[in-house]
């Protein structure tokens, strides 16, 4: 079956660095997506990553590892607008999107 | 704003109503998508729809009715829900189907079915 995985839960300080981590199982693989959610508000997208490597963009970086099966989200300089939830997303072959159950990421002063 | 909009934001009904989610999308897309999310779980994907025909319904029981009369509007009707169904409802465009453009979703509808 496919499957990706993420913590369920985060806690980080405001101003610190947090990496959010993604495994994957899936069928076939075109990239992979992370989007943030905040409550009650629709996921926005954050990155997309097909080849192994760091992708940089301001505070917010996205790593992939295609032969682990393993991606991170990296955000630096936490402030409080970024507790939210971090949803990790594969593209299967099929070009379906196969979504993980979030990371909820609380930030406290 | 992400250019898709749904309405209701919330809807509250009980197990014998009938009512109808609505979504619209202002950019032009071909793909749009139903997903249920609920607490801890994965976003579901419901149904999909290419050019108004739609192409995946994902084992959705038939108290979900979707209806696509263009490109730019998608509904869900609703009908003898049950109260397991309570959830965020999230519509989804994308350019088109195969390919790996990001999707871009509406704000939800909360749905609690009484």
């Amino acid at each position: 079956g496919q499957n990706i995985d993420q913590p369920t839960e985060m806690t980080a300080t405001e101003g610190a660095i947090v990496q959010i981590n993604c495994t994957y199982q899936t069928s076939g693989f075109n990239g992979l997506f992370w989007y943030q959610q905040h409550a009650g508000e629709a996921p926005t997208f954050l990155s997309y990553n097909v080849l192994d490597g760091l992708e940089e963009k301001g505070r917010f970086s996205s790593f992939l590892s295609r032969s682990k099966g393993y991606s991170y989200l990296l955000l630096k300089e936490l402030q409080m607008k970024d507790s939210a939830s971090y949803l990790c997303a594969v593209v299967d072959s099929n070009y379906q999107l196969i979504w993980g159950a979030g990371t909820k990421l609380i930030i406290k002063p | 704003e992400t250019g898709v909009t749904q309405t209701p934001r919330h809807l509250v009904m009980g197990m014998t109503n009938k009512k109808s989610l609505k979504c619209e999308q202002h950019l032009g897309h071909n793909a749009m998508y139903w997903y249920k999310q609920s607490a801890k779980k994965p976003l579901e994907l419901m149904f999909v729809y290419n050019f108004k025909e739609q192409t995946e319904n994902n084992s959705v029981p038939s108290r979900f009715s979707p209806e696509c009369p263009n490109s730019s509007h998608l509904f869900l009707h609703l009908h003898t829900l049950q109260p397991e169904d309570s959830a965020l409802y999230l519509c989804a465009s994308k350019t088109g189907l195969a390919d790996t453009d990001t999707q871009y979703f509406g704000p939800g509808t909360r749905l609690t079915v009484l």
